[in-house]
């Protein structure tokens, strides 16, 4: 059964990078028909897609988040990964991983569990 | 603010029928499919609904949803305990570029 698994740190300094990785298992990222994605929830507060990738490395940014969003995949390690530059407190939030459906980015019908994220100094 | 305007609450007993409105424009609902996510406390968001009104395998038949224009629905029939969660309507914006999410609504089992 298909299952992402999340890693990361869960404190990030205001201005730094924030890094996360997330790990599928039981599929191959490289075998195509997926798009990945991340998607962050901030205390209290409802959902935002941050952005997606497919297996070739074609990228899609929410625009809001564009210009510090950097989302990449490594097959090589059946991965992929989300950075988020010049983070503000604004950006604490749970962050989860998640896999569109076939052939289409959207809706995402598996997720992680989620990794809290807390900017602070 | 999210685009996707939905009302921050609703409630039935056990056995009732919820409805959770999701109002939208013609960028997103009026033009592309709605999903619909179910948050259960402390845990990711599962896929419930997509493409306006179809069930992944497993959600039982309970769950339905609708689609007019730019609005959609999602119905609860048969309410149970554990469907006490957060509701969560989506689209795809085409004015924005961005998949957005509706603003929420928390069901509670009285």
């Amino acid at each position: 059964q298909l299952q992402l698994q999340q890693s990361g740190p869960g404190l990030v300094k205001p201005s730094e990078t924030l890094s996360l990785i997330c790990t599928v298992s039981a599929a191959s990222i490289s075998s195509g028909s997926y798009y990945w994605g991340w998607i962050r929830q901030p205390p209290g507060k409802g959902l935002e897609w941050i952005g997606s990738i497919y297996f070739s490395g074609s990228t899609y940014y929410n625009p809001s988040l564009k210009s510090r969003v950097t989302i990449s995949v490594d097959t090589s390690k059946n991965q992929f990964s989300l950075k988020l530059s010049s983070v503000t407190a604004a950006d604490t939030a749970v962050y989860y991983c998640a896999r569109g459906m076939p052939l289409s980015m959207f809706p995402m019908d598996v997720w992680g569990k989620g990794t809290t994220v807390t900017v602070s100094s | 603010q999210s685009v996707l305007t939905q009302p921050p609450s609703a409630s039935g007993t056990p056995g009732q029928r919820v409805t959770i409105s999701c109002s939208g424009s013609s960028s997103n609902i009026g033009f592309n499919t709605v999903n619909w996510y179910q948050q259960l406390p402390r845990t990711a968001p599962k896929l419930l609904i997509y493409s306006d009104n179809q069930r992944p395998s497993g959600v039982p038949d309970r769950f339905s949803g609708s689609k007019s224009g730019t609005s959609a629905s999602l119905a609860i029939s048969g309410l149970q305990s554990e469907d006490e969660a957060d509701y969560y309507c989506a689209a795809w914006d085409d004015s924005l570029n961005d998949y957005v999410f509706g603003t929420g609504t928390k069901v509670t089992v009285l």
